[in-house]
């Protein structure tokens, strides 16, 4: 069965740190790969997507997620957060069904 | 704005009394999707519908269910809430099951159960 394994549950940083979060899944089909973010109060948006081609995949609001197939990973990075990045984030698999599997969560929390 | 509305935001029911969730989209969206997500877990799909076509999860309770009268509407229903059911239940649709169509979320609604 699919599962989405996130290894950090609450991460803390100060501003202008960099970030690094990381989600492993384990499917040995082709997958698709989601990173999602859910800020205080709000609705899950969608940060970015792998499909397939480059495995470096550039989302909104600076941030990247790189896929390497060998580790099966999918990890989230941000060279230098804001305040304003303080959220909850999920990183999911879909594997061609439509069906998404999302891991536990990270919550972020970036002080001033 | 096109969007995927759940109300309410909050919901108190209390044990054994049935309770609606309701979610309504503006996208015109085939699918649409029911989440569950308790405290510092993964949300959790409980089931959806392509078009009138509904598809249950496997493990998904029998308390649960859910009703699409239109394409804009679509409800949860627990017919007899128990404690373990207290959680944030998520809507979310999309244009079609493929993966390339990614899935857009409501707000969510937070079921306290007294």
């Amino acid at each position: 069965a699919q599962s989405v394994s996130q290894h950090n549950h609450h991460v803390i940083l100060s501003e202008a740190a960099s970030l690094e979060l990381g989600c492993n899944y384990s499917y040995g089909g082709t997958v698709n790969l989601f990173w999602y973010v859910q800020y205080p109060g709000q609705h899950l948006q969608l940060l970015l997507k792998y499909f397939s081609g480059d495995p470096l995949v550039k989302g909104i609001k600076g941030f990247e997620a790189e896929f390497i197939k060998s580790k099966f990973s999918f990890n989230l990075r941000k060279p230098s957060v804001q305040w304003s990045d303080t959220a909850e984030y999920f990183c999911a698999v879909n594997s061609n069904t439509g069906k998404l599997i999302f891991g536990q969560g990270t919550t972020l929390q970036v002080k001033p | 704005d096109a969007m995927v509305i759940q109300n309410p935001r909050y919901q108190v029911t209390q044990f054994g009394k049935p309770v609606t969730l309701s979610c309504s989209q503006t996208l015109n969206h085939n699918v649409m999707y029911w989440y569950q997500q308790k405290s510092s877990q993964a949300p959790k799909l409980l089931f959806h519908y392509y078009d009138k076509d509904f598809n249950n999860e496997a493990d998904t309770p029998d308390n649960f269910q859910s009703r699409r009268p239109n394409t804009s509407f679509c409800f949860l229903d627990i017919r007899s809430p128990g404690l373990g059911d207290a959680a944030m239940y998520l809507c979310a649709t999309s244009r079609a099951t493929n993966p390339e169509a990614p899935q857009h979320f409501g707000d969510g609604t937070r079921l306290s159960i007294l």
